[in-house]
């Protein structure tokens, strides 16, 4: 079945360095890619998506690339701020089950000072 | 744009106790869902609804009864709440099922079992 896979669940940055989050998915069907970012005590909100193989999506600073070859879609940051504390979530919308997005466990990115 | 309303905000129970939440959208969304979020943890799925007539299990949906009373409004029934039990309850609503459709979170229920 479709699944995603968040290998880190916790990480802490100093402010004004880079970030990269890992995202790899399994689906057999064409995928549809997803970043959700979650502030303390706030709903998940979009913060980017893709399904174009090798086309770089951003927003708000962030980016990522949907890489099919090798089944990933990592958000970056060249320079991270204390706002961008939050719970990071990949999600994956395949073909196999209409409707349902399937959610990576999330990484916490705690920035400091 | 458009809001989703989740009640109640915060819901304690006892154990064994039968406890029902609400979501309202009025984004005119085809389709809504019901996430489990355990502290700091990732959603989980429990019940959705691709359109007005239609009810479908997610990956945890044992324990848990749903309704879609209209296209507005999606229940979720805890059927017998576990003691010391802690999690937050996550509606979200899209316009359709399926391809790039985004999906848009309420605020949740936080539920509490004593």
């Amino acid at each position: 079945g479709d699944s995603v896979t968040q290998t880190e669940g916790l990480v802490t940055l100093t402010k004004g360095l880079p970030v990269m989050l890992n995202c790899t998915y399994q689906t057999t069907y064409s995928p549809f890619l997803f970043w959700y970012v979650q502030h303390l005590n706030e709903a998940p909100k979009l913060l980017l998506k893709s399904s174009t193989d090798n086309k770089r999506t951003e927003h708000q600073g962030f980016y990522a690339t949907l890489h099919k070859s090798s089944s990933s879609f990592h958000l970056q940051k060249s320079s991270v701020q204390l706002s961008d504390s939050a719970l990071y979530f990949c999600a994956l919308r395949g073909g196999s089950a209409l409707g349902r997005l399937h959610f990576g466990a999330g990484t916490q990115l705690i920035v400091i000072p | 744009g458009g809001i989703i309303t989740q009640t109640p905000k915060f819901l304690i129970g006892q154990e064994g106790q039968k406890l029902t939440l609400k979501c309202q959208q009025n984004f005119n969304h085809d389709t809504m869902y019901w996430y489990r979020q355990d502290s700091g943890k990732g959603l989980r799925l429990i019940y959705y609804s691709i359109t007005e007539n239609d009810l479908q299990k997610g990956d945890l949906s044992e324990g848990y009864d749903a309704s879609r009373e209209k296209k507005s409004s999606f229940s979720l029934t805890v059927t017998s709440a576990q003691k010391n039990e802690m999690a937050v309850f996550l509606c979200a609503s899209s316009i359709r099922a399926g391809g790039y459709a985004e999906q848009f979170f309420g605020p949740g229920t936080r539920l509490t079992v004593l």
